[in-house]
């Protein structure tokens, strides 16, 4: 069946550093990934979608990328800051591309 | 922020009681999701729309039913609510489907005693 991974439930950072959130999937061949915010008590928000030809994609301080051979999506957000601190969802379409399937998600917090 | 609200914020209700909770947008989005969410699970996807009176069933959609009759609602009911289905309840819009990103409603808190 399919699963989507992201690699943990929580991880603590400092500030300044780079964070990796890393997700993986099993028997799927997305076409594209999605990846989302999500603050306590508020619905995700949309930060970046990347196409399976597209390898890596950025936007200011984040940057992710796609190996659709490792069957991975590495999100990145560098010189973090404590407002960076969320949790980070990603999601990837599902058989006839209307369904979208969503990860855990990784609880990221920033240290001051 | 996208025009999508839901209704109720909260809401308290008995087992075996009908729920309807209501997903309003303002955008003309063609796509309308309904998601739950609880810990450990993520989110996962209800059922969706992609037009009026046209709805497909998601991951976890024994329990549930929805109606679009409009373009701007989506309507996702519990026919019979059990404790199971205590949950935070989203909806999303889209204007292409998976292939655009989603804009996600505040959320229902829903609690089934």
């Amino acid at each position: 069946s399919q699963k989507i991974e992201q690699n943990s439930e929580a991880l603590n950072i400092q500030e300044g550093k780079t964070a990796t959130l890393t997700c993986n999937y099993t028997n799927y061949s997305p076409a594209y990934l999605q990846w989302y915010r999500q603050d306590p008590g508020r619905g995700p928000v949309f930060l970046l979608l990347i196409r399976e030809n597209e390898k890596e994609k950025r936007k200011e301080r984040l940057k992710v990328t796609f190996d659709t051979t490792l069957k991975q999506s590495l999100f990145h957000i560098t010189a973090s800051q404590p407002a960076d601190s969320a949790t980070y969802l990603c999601a990837l379409p599902l058989r006839n591309n209307n369904d979208m399937r969503f990860g855990a998600g990784t609880r990221l917090t920033v240290k001051p | 922020d996208a025009g999508i609200t839901q209704s109720p914020r909260h809401k308290v209700t008995e087992t075996g009681t009908p729920v309807t909770l209501r997903c309003h947008q303002t955008e003309n989005h063609r796509y309308m999701y309904w998601y739950r969410q609880d810990p450990g699970h993520g989110l996962r996807l209800i059922h969706y729309s992609y037009g009026v009176k046209d709805t497909d069933k998601g991951e976890v959609s024994d329990g549930y039913s929805v109606s679009r009759s409009k373009t701007e609602d989506f309507l996702l009911t519990l026919e019979s609510a059990t404790s199971s289905q205590t949950s935070v309840y989203f909806c999303a819009i889209s204007d292409r489907g998976v292939l655009d990103e989603a804009f996600f409603g505040q959320g229902t808190r829903l609690t089934v005693v």
